[in-house]
């Protein structure tokens, strides 16, 4: 069974402050994505990353996918209490012949004006 | 593009008493759709993998009689809910599998058993 360890689970900041979000595993997988969620709704897909070592930017928002494939982190810069959310990385990985997604167990970032 | 809508939002239902949950893709069609489920301020937890026209597979540990999966048609799949007790409680989230826009998610239902 693939799993995905997400750090940290909870994390309250103040507006201008940088931050770093983890995720790591033991298993490779072919692509990363990060997804945020709003309460009462589902996740919103924000990026997908796919070559070891990849690293895209979202205006202040940065993903790295490890050279292994195995972990990806999240930075961003001068949060905002717009950003302020559960955010959740997800795996896509093949278990008994089926690609499925797999999901870490979240950040819930309260970002204080 | 590859919209998912999920319906209905919230339910509140007896115990004791089936809830049906639709998913369908608005603008594309889903041979395969993924259903989960989310406890308060966690993750999602992939309940079972619904394929259209065949039985759906399910992960270790969901009890296929009592959440009953259908997917009869290549842009809906529902998900009832038999018998709900208040252990049933939860947010059920749908998706409708990978595009190219990536993984799309419904936005979501809210159980609510009495």
């Amino acid at each position: 069974t693939q799993l995905l360890e997400q750090s940290p689970q909870f994390l309250s900041i103040q507006e201008g402050e940088n931050l770093t979000v983890y995720c790591n595993s033991s298993s490779v997988f072919s692509s990363l994505q990060w997804y945020r969620q709003e309460p009462g709704e589902g996740p919103v897909l924000l990026v997908t990353v796919v070559t070891g070592g990849e690293v895209k930017k979202l205006k202040r928002l940065t993903f790295q996918f490890g050279d292994a494939r195995k972990d990806s982190s999240l930075h961003i810069t001068a949060a905002q209490p717009g950003d302020t959310g559960l955010y959740l990385c997800a795996g896509v990985g093949t278990q008994g012949g089926s690609e499925k997604l797999v999901f870490g167990k979240g950040t819930k970032l309260t970002v204080n004006p | 593009g590859a919209v998912v809508s999920q319906h209905p939002s919230r339910v509140i239902c007896k115990s004791g008493t089936s809830v049906k949950i639709e998913c369908r893709s608005l603008d594309f069609q889903a041979t395969t759709m993924f259903w989960y489920r989310q406890f308060p301020k966690k993750s999602l937890m992939l309940m079972a993998t619904s394929n259209e026209g065949s039985k759906a597979t399910y992960e270790q540990g969901v009890e296929k009689d009592k959440f009953l999966i259908n997917h009869a048609s290549l842009t809906l799949s529902t998900l009832t809910v038999t018998s709900a007790h208040p252990e049933d409680s939860s947010f059920y989230i749908c998706s409708g599998g990978r595009t190219f826009y990536g993984y799309t998610f419904g936005s979501g239902t809210r159980l609510t058993v009495v």
